[in-house]
């Protein structure tokens, strides 16, 4: 079954700091792997995505992920971290294989960046 | 451009109660989905809509029905409320059917059935 696990309910990290959210997942074949952010009383927005080629994938507000395959995760990183960047974080995960339009997400990581 | 417009952003229902959930998109795509946030258990999809004229069942369709009205408009159907129910509603579209497309998101509807 497919699945994706964001083992951190939560992450801490002080403002200036590096951050990384961690996401692993568990599909049939090759995945299409997403991130998302969810700001207070807010829709989810997207941040990256991972359909192919470079393994490291830059997205906007300069966040970038790397995806690693033999250990099938997709672990989102900033080099810097800012007070704005705190926020609901969703890793999702689509099979290329299956297709469809069945988008599993993990259940989210909360980010607090302290100034 | 507004992007992806839900209403009400926020209801009260007892139970047995029903409710249209409103969704529009300004940004001509052609696929739409709803979803329920619940915590601790991200986004599950309910129904989506490929293209206009076209509805199915997601994961979790149990309780509600959907009405593509046309390109623009999807709506979701609550026709005897549950306290189950109670959720975070996020409608989302995409330009099409690839796997690889990236959703936008609505800004949600808070239910909370009693």
């Amino acid at each position: 079954a497919q699945s994706v696990a964001q083992p951190e309910d939560q992450v801490n990290v002080a403002e200036g700091n590096p951050l990384t959210v961690k996401c692993t997942y568990s599909v049939s074949g090759n995945p299409y792997l997403f991130w998302y952010v969810q700001y207070p009383n807010r829709g989810l927005q997207f941040l990256l995505k991972y359909i192919t080629g470079d393994n490291l994938v830059k997205g906007s507000y300069g966040f970038e992920a790397e995806f690693n395959k033999s250990q099938t995760s997709f672990h989102l990183k900033k080099p810097s971290a800012l007070v704005s960047d705190s926020a609901l974080y969703f890793c999702a995960v689509r099979d290329r294989q299956t297709g469809g339009f069945k988008t599993i997400f993990g259940a989210g990581t909360r980010l607090f960046v302290k100034a | 451009n507004a992007g992806v417009t839900q209403t009400p952003k926020f209801q009260v229902l007892k139970t047995g109660q029903s409710m249209t959930l409103q969704c529009a998109q300004d940004m001509n795509h052609n696929s739409m989905y709803w979803y329920r946030q619940d915590p601790g258990m991200g986004l599950r999809l309910i129904y989506y809509s490929a293209s206009e004229g076209t509805t199915d069942k997601g994961e979790v369709p149990n309780g509600y029905n959907v009405s593509r009205l046309n390109k623009r408009e999807f709506s979701l159907r609550l026709e005897s409320a549950a306290p189950s129910q109670t959720s975070v509603y996020f409608c989302a579209s995409s330009p099409g059917a690839e796997t690889r497309e990236t959703q936008y998101f609505g800004p949600g509807t808070r239910l909370l059935v009693l």
